[in-house]
């Protein structure tokens, strides 16, 4: 069965230090991979998708970034982590047996910069 | 803009009461849509999809929402709450390899 990995599930930060979330999926192949921003009122706001290794597509202009080294995993990063940065990030994965369209999402990691 | 608007942000129900809440989505062409919910303390999940056929599609725990592509509408419904309705719920559209969400509806059932 799929499984999707995250962590860590909590951080909190100084403004201006580095990030660094990882998330991996098991369990499948080329999967389709995200990023969200989860904010209460706003939804969930999609800030990065991959279709493969070393393809990123990012929708929101930020202070962050995302990598995908391999297959099965999704990095998120910043070098200077801004206040505004703080919140719940989500990582899901679509593709392989569970129909190209649906998203699985993980745990999540709840940022706090301070 | 591709984007996903839900109509309230709070609802309040009585168990037994009837649901629907609004979701309207902006044209994109061919679009697949989803309703996600997420019960306290869990993880995101999928309630319910349409891609195409029958624009009226059943959901698990009793949930349906029907597809009028007239009004870019895809309304979620459930006849009767139970108090464990009691969730957070999404609904999203897919454009390409995207799903926007919209901002989510918080449902409280009282028993």
């Amino acid at each position: 069965s799929q499984t999707i990995h995250q962590w860590p599930a909590t951080l909190v930060q100084p403004v201006g230090s580095p990030l660094s979330l990882e998330c991996t999926v098991e369990g499948t192949s080329n999967p389709n991979l995200y990023w969200y921003r989860q904010a209460a009122g706003r939804g969930l706001q999609l800030l990065f998708y991959s279709v493969g290794i070393g393809q990123i597509s990012s929708e929101v202009p930020q202070n962050l970034s995302a990598s995908r080294p391999q297959d099965r995993q999704f990095i998120l990063s910043s070098k200077k982590l801004l206040l505004s940065d703080s919140g719940f990030y989500l990582c899901a994965w679509s593709g392989g047996f569970s129909g190209a369209n649906v998203l699985t999402f993980g745990a999540g990691s709840r940022l706090t910069v301070l | 803009a591709q984007s996903v608007s839900q109509h309230n942000h709070h609802v309040i129900l009585s168990e037994a009461a009837s649901l629907e809440l609004g979701c309207n989505y902006s044209y994109g062409g061919t679009v697949n849509l989803f309703w996600y919910v997420q019960y306290p303390g869990q993880h995101l999940q999928l309630l319910l999809k349409y891609f195409s056929g029958d624009p009226l599609v059943k959901g698990i725990k009793g949930f349906e929402a029907e597809f009028i592509k007239s009004k870019f509408s895809f309304n979620l419904r459930k006849p009767s709450v139970q108090w464990s309705d009691t969730a957070e719920y999404f609904c999203a559209a897919e454009y390409g390899n995207k799903l926007v969400f919209g901002a989510g509806t918080i449902l409280r059932v009282k028993s």
